[in-house]
């Protein structure tokens, strides 16, 4: 079954240092998306990328950073520049990211906690 | 500028009694409207959407959504609730123009089912 898969599930950060979350999907969606998830905020939008080699910032883009080398991965690197990295990430893909967008699919996320 | 409003944080029904989630969006034109479904520690899952025609759109679960252009509302409803159903649940709104359709997530409602 087509999916995205997140990994891991759960990871650990000791201060200043740097973290990469994982993200794959296999549903030939073009569009890729992170969010980053708190207690009561909702989701709000670190980084997307409509196509390869292309990315931009989202609302909340500073002390993160992204690649998209392949179409089906979409790593996202928690730098030792964000203050408070403690959260629940999401990625999501879409089929496209214009106006013909049928809704996200989800992965199932990963839990970042800072020790 | 956009917005998602979910102005209920916490809602408690009994099992076998029916629900509504409510939803308010703001955008200036026609929204892509969503909901979905997110079980402690998990991603989210797709309920329904709403883009264009009959303003009462059915989903997965037996959930359904009315879409009021009046009112600027998306609200959720179920007829009788399962205790499966326990979960949060997020309004989206995707809005945007080019190539590029934003999502906006509100904050999100949980439920919990009384047995």
């Amino acid at each position: 079954d087509g999916g995205i898969t997140q990994s891991p599930k759960y990871l650990f950060r000791k201060e200043g240092q740097n973290v990469t979350l994982s993200c794959e999907q296999n549903l030939n969606h073009d569009a890729m998306y992170w969010y980053r998830q708190d207690p009561g905020q909702g989701l709000r939008l670190i980084y997307y990328s409509q196509i390869v080699n292309d990315f931009q910032k989202g609302d909340i883009a500073e002390g993160y950073s992204v690649s998209r080398e392949k179409k089906e991965s979409f790593p996202l690197t928690v730098t030792s520049a964000q203050k408070n990295p403690t959260a629940f990430y999401l990625c999501a893909s879409s089929i496209g990211a214009g106006r013909r967008n049928y809704g996200y699919t989800f992965g199932s996320g990963t839990r970042l906690t800072v020790v | 500028a956009q917005s998602v409003t979910q102005p209920d944080i916490h809602i408690t029904v009994s099992e076998g009694a029916s629900l509504e989630l409510r939803c308010n969006y703001s955008y200036g034109a026609t929204p892509y409207l969503f909901w979905y479904v997110q079980s402690p520690g998990q991603g989210l899952q797709l309920l329904l959407k709403y883009f264009s025609g009959d303003t009462l759109v059915q989903g997965i679960k037996g959930f359904e959504a009315e879409f009021k252009r009046s009112q600027s509302s998306f609200n959720l409803r179920k007829p009788s609730v399962h205790w499966s159903d326990a979960a949060e649940y997020f309004c989206a709104v995707g809005a945007g123009s080019g190539n590029f359709n934003k999502f906006y997530f509100g904050s999100g409602t949980k439920l919990n089912v009384k047995p």
